[in-house]
């Protein structure tokens, strides 16, 4: 079962528009982190939230965390085609030491 | 500083063989692990460390070997390659089990 839901699956925007992702877990969130994968690469860190209402920004790219609905959003505004790329949200164990993901967000920027 | 390092980049078996994916960091991590991702199943984790001497197994551990007798090196060994095992394979390392993951470039295997 997935512990880590990402909706929307894919996405495809006109250059300019904003967009928002979002990452929702059936498990209490203790830590979640946002990552960038360009096809055929690995994974790039974007940013990490732990606390309940946190909110981050870099460049263009806000991340809220909301610990009461166990969820996550990743909002893009103006968006770019270097923005394309599928997006990744994962999560900080709570007990053990396996950290797990969502199954990713694919974005698509139409110039 | 190379960060996460994988090799080879792209590997093809034949059913049955066997073969070693290796990985190794530079910084001095004490947590790493394997995933595969697959199409629609997202990153899963095969195998993880968080010392050397010290393995455990992740979510989909069959048919996956690993040890760790250095703190920069993680391979990752299939015995008997299947074409289930057909995919492409991250290395991460972090400082420790909670926080911010470093991806190595990943290997992409197939098995015929």
């Amino acid at each position: 079962s997935q512990e880590l839901e990402q909706s929307p699956q894919s996405l495809i925007v006109q250059e300019g528009k904003n967009l928002t992702i979002n990452c929702t877990s059936s498990k209490t969130l203790y830590g979640l982190y946002w990552y960038k994968q360009k096809y055929g690469e690995g994974l790039i860190f974007l940013m990490m939230l732990q606390k309940g209402g946190e909110e981050k920004s870099h460049e263009k790219i806000t991340a809220k965390l909301d610990e009461k609905k166990q969820q996550s959003s990743l909002h893009i505004t103006a968006s770019q085609p270097s923005h394309a790329g599928t997006y990744l949200c994962g999560a900080d164990p709570n007990t053990g030491n396996q950290f797990y993901f969502g199954t990713g967000t694919s974005l698509t920027v139409i110039p | 500083n190379a960060g996460v390092t994988q090799t080879p980049k792209f590997q093809v078996l034949k059913t049955g063989q066997s073969m070693t994916l290796q990985c190794a960091q530079d910084m001095n991590h004490e947590y790493m692990s394997w995933y595969r991702q697959d199409p629609g199943m997202g990153l899963r984790l095969i195998h993880y460390s968080v010392g050397a001497g010290i393995t455990d197994q992740g979510e989909v551990p069959n048919g996956y070997n690993v040890s760790r007798s250095t703190t920069e090196d993680f391979p990752l060994r299939l015995l008997s390659a299947a074409p289930s095992q057909t995919s492409v394979y991250f290395c991460a390392s972090s400082p420790g089990w909670t926080g911010t993951q470093y991806f190595g470039p990943g290997t992409r295997l197939l098995v015929l």
